[in-house]
């Protein structure tokens, strides 16, 4: 069965300090994989997307991994804001036009002062 | 571009009521998705069209749900009739779908609809 699993389920840290949020998938076939943020009331923004040969991307402050032979993505955020308080989901596409998305159901981030 | 045009950002109805929520693509877009998004089952594909034409609606939980696109520029997604499990909230989102060639097509989000059925 094609599974999206995401950890921690939420995250509290300080302005900023460092975090890595983590996704692991079991779906195939696999054709690329997204990290989206989401901020409380709003649609998801695409913050990368990963193609299989691809190992790492960064998005400014944030930087997403891709192992796919342990099928292991993470997302590292840097110096965190106050603005960076979301919800994080990891989406894997199984399917070449990009229209098969298996959710994961998110990293919920609290950055405080 | 205005993004993903959804309305209305929120909607309370009664059980038995008809509901139907519309959405606005990006213009040049030729991919609509309408997704559900609930704290159980987060995100959640309903139905998926290209070129306006309904490709996988595999999704829709039910015949009391159904989704149209009658031109590029405008979609529905109708329920009818509702029920309290339907409360969730609603995405419309669009892409470009070339085809072929690199998968990395990013997909746009609405602000989505918040629908209440009590």
């Amino acid at each position: 069965k094609n599974q999206v699993e995401q950890s921690p389920q939420s995250l509290i840290i300080l302005e900023g300090k460092n975090c890595t949020l983590q996704c692991n998938y079991t779906v195939s076939p696999f054709s690329n994989l997204r990290w989206y943020k989401q901020d409380t009331g709003r649609g998801p923004v695409s913050l990368t997307i990963m193609t299989f040969s691809e190992n790492t991307k960064s998005n400014g402050r944030y930087t997403a991994t891709l192992d796919a032979d342990t099928k292991q993505s993470s997302l590292h955020i840097t110096a965190s804001q106050l603005s960076d308080s979301a919800s994080y989901i990891c989406v894997v596409c199984t399917n070449q036009a990009g229209t098969a998305l298996i959710f994961g159901k998110g990293t919920t981030l609290s950055v405080s002062s | 571009d205005a993004g993903v045009i959804q309305s209305p950002r929120h909607e309370v109805t009664e059980m038995g009521q008809e509901v139907t929520l519309r959405c606005k693509p990006i213009s040049g877009h030729n991919s609509l998705f309408w997704y559900r998004q609930t704290m159980m089952r987060g995100l959640e594909l309903l139905i998926y069209f290209n070129n306006n034409v309904p490709i996988d609606d595999s999704g829709m939980p039910e015949d009391r749900f159904s989704a149209k696109m009658p031109n590029a520029s405008f979609s529905t997604l109708k329920i009818q009739p509702s029920e309290p499990r339907d409360s969730a909230v609603y995405f419309c989102a669009s892409s470009w779908d070339r085809g072929r060639g690199p998968p990395d097509t990013e997909a746009f989000f609405g602000q989505g609809t918040r629908l209440t059925v009590v």
